[in-house]
């Protein structure tokens, strides 16, 4: 399996709700990453896990929280977000995020997930 | 500062016509370039790495250091290549850092 897997492809919420999105893979990658999307922009990196650790955190709001329960699994849990937060989420993820060359830090992504805040 | 420039928000060339998408980077140190592209309704992917210097879909991509450019190519384009189009520079522990893009439209 090489692809990036995100459920669900699209929500809808309340900006009293809680919700999460997840991300899988099976390529036995080490380095998982979420992004954020707004439309016409460019990725945004939010978070980056590495062997199960958050490594880096861009400044991301706290109804903002990643999890990474294994190695193959990448959730991120929302709650109380704003209508500014409506995006397209991606999930990637690379072998190692501490390879300098060659293919150990080619980014995989998946579909992503439309969400949208009311 | 680590940044990635993409002049053209949108470029518009024939069927047949060449093309070449624009990237500028600002980085001190030596850089890794990618571009990536996003076919309509498709996720985000790899096309080519400045480091593999291979030709990806008929695409080519030099680093320039002196011009600090690492501009795509493609002599003949194809109505398949409509796309968007970023350029990415790996800064630091895999952060990419994107341009904003550029979308590529083939007129038939």
């Amino acid at each position: 399996d090489t692809e990036v897997t995100q459920t669900p492809k699209h929500l809808v919420m309340g900006m009293t709700n809680k919700k999460s999105l997840k991300c899988e893979q099976h390529m036995g990658h080490r380095a998982m990453y979420w992004y954020k999307q707004k439309a016409k922009k460019p990725p945004e990196l939010m978070f980056v896990y590495s062997y199960e650790k958050l490594s880096i955190n861009e400044s991301v709001p706290s109804r903002f929280s990643p999890e990474c329960p294994n190695s193959s699994l990448l959730n991120l849990h929302l709650h109380a977000l704003q209508p500014e937060d409506s995006a397209l989420y991606l999930c990637a993820s690379s072998q190692d995020m501490w390879t300098t060359s060659g293919s150990g830090n080619e980014q995989f992504f998946g579909p992503g997930t439309r969400l949208t805040v009311l | 500062a680590q940044r990635v420039t993409q002049p053209e928000k949108l470029l518009s060339v024939f069927k047949g016509a060449p093309v070449e998408l624009k990237c500028n980077y600002s980085y001190s140190g030596s850089p890794e370039l990618f571009w990536y592209v996003q076919y309509s309704r498709q996720r985000l992917q790899l096309l080519l790495r400045h480091i593999s210097r291979e030709s990806i879909k008929g695409f080519t991509a030099d680093l320039n250091k002196g011009e600090t450019s690492f501009h795509l190519k493609k002599p003949f384009a194809q109505e398949e290549d409509s796309a968007m189009y970023y350029c990415a520079l790996n800064s630091s522990a895999s952060k990419i850092i994107f341009g904003s893009g550029t979308r590529l439209s083939i007129r038939p």
